[in-house]
């Protein structure tokens, strides 16, 4: 069974640019959740989706956006990129709300110069 | 606010020995909690869970984790460290499933292991 996966792998943008991100999750899980990942501030929470919905929110500016398909497929976008955004963002998806483990695809390595 | 705390951003140990990753998590309700492991460049993998069927948690590779209320803390234990355990470890949390599935994660605990 094929494990969740990110592409691209890795990004180099420039800021001011804006960029968007995909993740497909394992078939027939429908959360897919976002965090980003840095040394200073570690894992952070971004935003998670359900079905199409959002259903929770991270402490993030509105410069991050995200969505998810019909088919669970999830993009987040990040407008107006600062070099505080380079990070490894990370996609999980898991089956069902609470006390069900994500599984995490490998993550995008954004790199803002 | 709901979180975790790891003790002890960097532990050292020698190949064998035993190996302790401290995790105490903050909550006035019973949370799930989860152990993770990265590795260099990759994503997170799940080594083990807790959703209060059982205190004592067996995860993958070894690992093993026991769960105390009166302690608040998950701690994640393995007997004999091998050379391939060196890693990133995360202690994660996630508590009420109706607002949506979001883990808290702690600050993460790099394990170095020595021959």
């Amino acid at each position: 069974k094929a494990g969740v996966t990110q592409t691209p792998r890795y990004l180099i943008k420039t800021r001011g640019q804006q960029v968007t991100l995909s993740c497909s999750p394992i078939s027939g899980h429908r959360s897919v959740s976002w965090y980003q990942q840095t040394p200073g501030q570690g894992l952070q929470f971004l935003f998670e989706y359900f079905s199409e919905t959002q259903r929770n929110k991270g402490n993030f500016p509105g410069r991050f956006s995200g969505r998810q398909f019909s088919n669970s497929r999830s993009e987040m976008n990040v407008s107006t990129l600062e070099l505080g955004d380079s990070a490894l963002y990370l996609c999980a998806s898991s089956l069902a709300p609470a006390g069900t483990e994500a599984f995490f695809g490998q993550g995008t390595r954004l790199t803002v110069v | 606010a709901q979180s975790v705390t790891q003790l002890g951003s960097h532990v050292s140990v020698s190949e064998g020995a035993l190996v302790l990753l401290r995790c105490n998590y903050s909550s006035s309700v019973p949370p799930y909690l989860f152990w993770y492991v990265q590795y260099p460049n990759q994503g997170l993998q799940l080594l083990l869970k807790y959703t209060s069927a059982a205190t004592l948690v067996k995860g993958i590779n070894g690992f093993e984790a026991e769960f105390k209320k009166s302690e608040t803390s998950f701690h994640l234990t393995k007997p004999s460290a091998h050379m391939s355990d060196a890693a990133e470890y995360f202690c994660a949390v996630t508590w009420d499933a109706n607002s949506g599935y979001a883990l808290n994660f702690g600050k993460g605990t790099s394990l170095l292991v020595t021959p």
